[in-house]
């Protein structure tokens, strides 16, 4: 079945660094592309970004631009998310999520999550 | 990158439907069939339950429909259930650098 595991998340000082890493198994990782979703504590999903099935195409909302970097390993079957410049904004339950193949279309529908991992951003 | 516009909060009796909107511009809802629609229990991770305005995932229970005119998207839930109880998300993709966007959100009560 497919299973999608986050890692990485935890308490960093505002301006520090952090990597999100996302396992998964169960599907052709290779085959698809993937995202990263946050939610802050009681608050609303956002979109964060999303990266290609070769890696060759990558999309990141403009709250984290510049400063978080989406990446993956297709031999490892990992995604992983290069957190910079962390502020207190960024603190927040980070999920991966699969997209529901549809070739042709944006796939921008998401069939698998992650449980999350949590990021903390505080002095 | 504004969020889609959600109503805060929707309430029903068991048995009874609901309908939850969610508005956005001509440049995302209003511009093609990619709106997707998630349910989220406290603590859990989002569900998906629409894709591409009307389509249902295997599984779905065929009480969850949803509907699009010009630049507003709807989900209904039809039977109202205890376990409808939830927050629910629309999602939109748009032509953009920043090409996905959320809703708001909405909490259901089950009253």
């Amino acid at each position: 079945q497919v299973q999608l595991v986050e890692s990485g998340g935890g308490v960093v000082q505002p301006g520090g660094s952090l990597r999100l890493s996302c396992a998964a198994s169960g599907f052709t990782f290779s085959a698809y592309a993937m995202h990263w979703v946050r939610q802050a504590p009681d608050k609303g999903l956002e979109w964060v970004a999303v990266i290609s099935v070769d890696g060759g195409e990558k999309y990141y909302a403009d709250s984290v631009k510049g400063r978080f970097t989406v990446s993956r390993d297709n031999f490892k079957n990992m995604l992983y998310l290069q957190m910079n410049s962390l502020r207190r904004e960024d603190a927040a339950a980070y999920y991966c999520a699969r997209v529901l193949p549809k070739p042709g279309t944006p796939e921008c529908a998401f069939d698998y999550w992650g449980q999350g991992t949590l990021v903390t951003v505080s002095s | 990158q504004s969020a889609l516009t959600q109503p805060a909060s929707v309430s029903g009796s068991p048995g009874q439907s609901i309908t939850i909107s969610c508005t956005g511009t001509r440049s995302d809802v209003g511009d093609h069939n990619f709106v997707s629609w998630y349910q989220q229990h406290p603590g859990k991770a989002p569900k998906l339950m629409i894709y591409e305005v009307t389509n249902r995932p295997s599984g779905v229970s065929s009480r969850f429909s949803g509907s699009k005119s010009d630049n507003t998207a709807s989900l209904t839930i039809s039977g109202l259930q205890a376990e409808d109880e939830a927050d629910y998300y629309c999602s939109s993709w748009r032509r953009s650098s920043t090409p996905y966007v959320f809703g708001t959100g909405t909490r259901v009560t089950v009253l």
